[in-house]
Formats: C-alpha cells, structure tokens, sequence
C-alpha cells in the first residue's frame, strides 16, 4: 500500500528555515520521483520541486535559491529546506508521488505557519 | 512557465446537474493534462490524468476531455458529495503549474 506522510514543525519564524520530512512506503526511492506541492490557505497548489529516482533534482525557479531537496533511500525518506521564510509561505505542504507526470498518492500534508 | 486558466473560479450546480469546468493552457501540452479534486482539510485527489483517462474508483458520472491548449472537466450529474475544489495540472514541462482552482457547489 502506498503511503507518504510529512512531518516537521507547525511553526517557524520570519527569517528562519523550514525542514520537512516526508517518509514513503510501499514503493523504493529509487524507483518513483516524489514532489512537493505546497498550498496558501483557501488559494491554489504551487509545485515546488522533485526528487527523482535516481537522485536528481529539480525546483521551481521562483523559490530555487531557497529551497533543497534531498534524501536518505536507506530510511525512504524525502526532505524539504527551504530558508529565509516569510509570511506568504505559511501554508499546507505536501509530498506526492510521480505516476508518469501526474500524482495519484499524496501525503496527508502538514500546516506550516510562518509567525513571531 | 506554463499558465493554467481555469473557468469559471465558482460554480453552484443542482442535484442531478450536469457541469463542466474549463482549462485553457499559455501553451500547447497535448494530452499531458490531469484533474484533481480536494475537500476541505483533505489531500488532492487524481481524477482524470492524459485529459481523459479515468483513474481507478473514480465515478464514471466524470469525464475529461480535450488536447492541445483547451480542457475540459464534466461531471454529469452532480451529486452531494461532488462539492469540492477543483484543480488542473499540466504535466508537459517543468515547472508542473496548476489552474487557480474550480470551486464547486450544491445549489
């Protein structure tokens, strides 16, 4: 049974970085690309990037300079960093698995609210 | 980048209506086109992917269509539970963009 769950914390402060986990099973790392989406509360779903099976990655230029994706295949684990956060990041961040360019499995997704 | 344009933002459909929601692509991505819908405090999920393929336990009353730069979803008679957001997702180039979103309710 395929699964994805993210994890990291619910708050982070202005200017400090966000690190999320996301742990998959029923499926290898090194088989699958899995992206992370991320969605502002009551507005629409920003693609942030993607670790593919054979650990390359890719970003969305609009947040390359402060966002890395990595990951440990021994733990089926995908991570999320992203620096220097601001307000307008607050919201819900999801991991999701690539089925040939379109995403059938989804992690439940994890509230990030960027506040002092 | 992509732009996906969804129409209309809203819709309020009657039980047993059919609607359709609409997805104009910046640029041509041939059949490279996927529909989602979510419900409040839920993850997306996939219902149609290569603009018209059903995915697995998705009711047949939902149906996508087009290629090239114009899309459409049709749910052909809506039902309680089909109130939702929806969203499509070009899947041709990087960055993978989304449609602003379709959200959708029962008169």
């Amino acid at each position: 049974q395929v699964q994805l769950k993210e994890s990291g914390p619910g708050l982070v402060q202005p200017s400090q970085t966000l690190s999320l986990t996301c742990t998959v099973s029923g499926f290898s790392l090194t088989s699958y690309n899995v992206h992370w989406v991320r969605q502002p509360p009551g507005k629409g779903l920003e693609w942030m990037g993607r670790m593919r099976y054979n650990g390359d990655t890719s970003y969305n230029s609009a947040l390359k300079s402060r966002l890395s994706i990595s990951r440990d295949t021994s733990k089926n684990q995908v991570f999320l960093k992203m620096n220097s956060l601001q307000t307008d990041d607050t919201g819900t961040y999801y991991c999701t698995r690539d089925d040939y360019g379109w995403f059938a499995y989804w992690g439940q997704g994890t509230l990030v609210t960027v506040s002092s | 980048d992509i732009q996906m344009t969804q129409s209309p933002p809203s819709l309020s459909a009657s039980l047993g209506e059919t609607i359709s929601i609409e997805c104009l692509a910046s640029e041509g991505i041939y059949s490279n086109l996927a529909w989602y819908q979510q419900k409040p405090g839920k993850s997306p999920q996939l219902l149609i992917y290569g603009a018209s393929s059903l995915q697995d336990g998705v009711p047949s009353r939902f149906s996508g269509s087009g290629s090239g730069t114009q899309f459409s979803l049709k749910i052909s008679s809506m039902q309680p539970e089909d109130e939702a957001d929806y969203f499509c997702q070009q899947s041709y180039k990087f960055p993978r963009t989304f449609g602003g979103g379709t959200k959708l309710e029962l008169k």
